[in-house]
This record gives structure tokens, C-alpha cells and sequence, in this order.
């Protein structure tokens, strides 16, 4: 079964550095998101993505962090300065063509676990 | 805004013993909901979409309802087993297709 896949699986950084979290969507899907869950908190949304361009963006989502398709196959996120507080697991999720939302499942990979230090 | 709430935030139940886990949602406007399981430290794993037209959706000893109008979704697991052991999430999906997600619930199911 097609799958999302997630790279690295953990990230250990310094605060201020620069961190990218790369993502493999399914590969017929046209939709595609960024999500977070800080331990023992809720999966909250960070960014959706369409057509190359951000469809909707969370509060969370400021100047500091950006998303990327570079080529017909990944999808990235960066964060450009990290703070401790972006010490979280990173979700990516994508979804198929069809325009009907009701019917579409999000798949999500296994994650980015990112500590900050 | 939309908020998804799940409780009880843990549950421990005996083997072989039927279950119900509860959501419940704010704001009736949705286009569907999703049940996930989450084992620690892993991903998240669709279990069942229920689109807003429908009421129920089933998939094997899962079975999972949908009253809109009243903002409550429930996650039925039939003759639970120890792998059954996981935190089950509720989701609800909006305008923008973006999920917004309740904390979830933890079962342990003991032998």
C-alpha cells in the first residue's frame, strides 16, 4: 500500500539553527499538510498546501518556518531559527485529487521526532 | 473554533470486553471525521472515515457513528484485544480540508 515517508525519523539541533524535515507524499496525491504534536498535547495543524502555494496556515505557522515542493516528489519543511519550543513530533499528511472533501482520507507518515537543544 | 473532545483521557479495560470511546465536536460544520490509531512514538493510522451524510462506518470489529447535529462521534470496538492497546484520536475535517484533532484517548487492554 502506498505510504507517506519522513525524513530523519529524529533530529536532535541547537536552538537558532536551521532544520529541514522532508516528506515523501503518496505519489498521485495532490494535497498535502504539515502538522505538529508537542509530547502530551493534541496533533495540532500547521500548514496545508496546494498547486504549489500555501492554501491555509495555523498562528503557529510565522516567518519562521516555510514549505517547500522543489521537484515533482518531496515536500519540505524549514524552520529556519529553531527555538526549544518547536521541540515536537512533526506530521506530514497527504490527500488525493478529488475535489470532494467529505470522501478524502489524509494519510500521514510516521513523523519527524525534533528536539531542540 | 473548532474543538474536539475526547474523554476519558485513558482507559483500562479486561480482554475480550466491547468498548465505546466518545467524541465530541463544536462546531457541526464538517465534512467528515476520522478515527486514528496512534501506538507510542509512531504515526498516525487512519482507522475509519465517516463523510457528514453518513451516520456509520464499519471495518471489522471497529465501528464508528456520526451525530452532526449534535456534535458527537463514537468509536465502538468489539471483543478487544491486547494489540487493540493504543491512543485512538478523533479528528473532524473543516474548511480547507485542515483536521483539527481532539488529545486522544489511551486504552490499555490487559490479558
Amino acid at each position: 500500500e502506498p505510504e507517506v515517508t519522513q525524513t530523519p525519523s529524529h533530529q536532535v539541533t541547537q536552538m537558532g539553527q536551521e532544520v529541514i524535515l522532508r516528506c515523501v507524499p503518496i505519489s498521485n496525491h495532490l494535497y498535502f499538510y504539515w502538522y505538529r504534536q508537542i509530547l502530551g498535547q493534541k496533533v495540532e495543524f500547521l500548514v496545508s498546501f496546494y498547486n504549489n502555494e500555501i492554501s491555509e496556515k495555523s498562528e503557529i505557522f510565522d516567518d519562521q518556518f516555510s514549505v517547500e515542493r522543489p521537484d515533482g516528489s518531496n515536500f519540505t519543511l524549514k524552520i529556519r531559527s529553531t527555538k526549544l519550543e518547536d521541540s515536537a513530533m512533526y506530521f506530514c499528511a497527504s490527500r488525493g485529487t478529488s475535489g470532494n472533501l467529505a470522501k478524502n482520507i489524509q494519510y500521514f507518515g510516521a513523523g519527524t521526532r525534533l528536539s531542540v537543544l | 473554533k473548532q474543538e474536539v473532545t475526547q474523554i476519558p483521557a485513558a482507559l483500562s479495560v479486561p480482554e475480550g470486553e466491547n468498548l465505546v470511546l466518545n467524541c465530541s465536536f463544536t462546531d457541526s460544520a464538517i465534512y467528515n471525521l476520522q478515527w486514528f490509531r496512534q501506538d507510542p512514538g509512531k504515526g498516525l493510522t487512519s482507522l475509519l472515515l465517516i463523510q457528514s451524510s453518513q451516520r456509520e462506518q464499519t471495518s471489522g470489529r471497529l465501528n464508528a457513528s456520526l451525530d452532526k447535529s449534535s456534535g458527537r462521534s463514537t468509536l465502538y470496538i468489539a471483543a478487544s484485544q491486547p494489540g487493540d492497546s493504543a491512543t485512538y484520536l478523533c479528528a473532524v475535517t473543516g474548511a480547507n480540508s485542515k483536521l483539527t484533532f481532539g488529545k486522544g484517548i489511551t486504552l490499555s487492554v490487559r490479558p
